[in-house]
């Protein structure tokens, strides 16, 4: 079956102006993450979604970030006036999250982000 | 106070078996405890998860004593392609932290 997908997979912005990441998660899987991973860096959490609310934004690295979540499935990150220090791996991951067994985070291939 | 806590790095050759170690104090009743490993330009991969004692899939084997404070991934006989950085992560119904550690840089030599 599809996988996580993720577009654009590479975005090259010039500072100052807006970008849009979209992430499509599995059918079905509730649960939603964001996370950036700079060049030989660790993950690092953004947001999470459990259906279409987001319990934890505390990731957000600023106000000029936010996401959004419609109908369970389609996840949107905009980030507002770009800086140079925004430019990274931008993952998504989707889960089940319905039980024990359903913790497992599937991962998508990432949008590329550049900031001249 | 990090969530968890893990080597920075490892080195190991071909053929040995490699245990990487994490630290989880704050761990919840209700947590669960995840493995994930990521080559470079790729996301995350799921290895394994479990709750206690030990689990064991195809791929890795995860050891968990009685307190569930740590945990410690188990490879078997690695080859150079297990060079990777492996996270563990503390997962749960009520857990909504999704913080990844810093992960440990595995290097596999010939």
């Amino acid at each position: 079956g599809a996988g996580v997908s993720q577009s654009p997979s590479n975005k090259v912005t010039e500072k100052g102006k807006d970008v849009e990441l979209r992430c499509d998660p599995i059918s079905g899987h509730t649960a939603l993450y964001w996370y950036r991973q700079s060049l030989g860096q660790g993950l690092e959490f953004l947001i999470y979604f459990q259906g279409n609310s987001a319990p934890d934004k505390s990731g957000l690295p600023s106000d000029r970030f936010s996401a959004e979540r419609t109908g369970g499935s389609v996840s949107t990150l905009t980030i507002q006036r770009t800086q140079q220090e925004d430019s990274a791996v931008y993952l998504c991951a989707s889960s089940l999250r319905t039980g024990p067994s359903s913790y497992e985070q599937y991962f998508g291939p990432g949008t590329r982000l550049t900031v001249t | 106070l990090a969530k968890t806590t893990q080597p920075v790095s490892m080195d190991s050759y071909e053929g040995q078996e490699v245990n990487i170690t994490c630290s989880h104090n704050n761990i919840a009743t209700n947590d669960y405890i995840t493995w994930y490993q990521q080559f470079p330009s790729q996301g995350p991969r799921f290895i394994i998860q479990g709750y206690k004692t030990k689990v064991t899939n195809e791929v890795a084997s995860l050891f968990i004593p009685a307190d569930r404070k740590s945990s410690t991934l188990s490879l078997p006989r690695v080859s150079l392609s297990d060079t990777a950085v492996y996270y563990c992560l503390v997962v749960g119904y009520n857990n909504n932290d999704m913080r990844f550690g810093a992960g440990t840089r595995l290097t596999v030599k010939p």
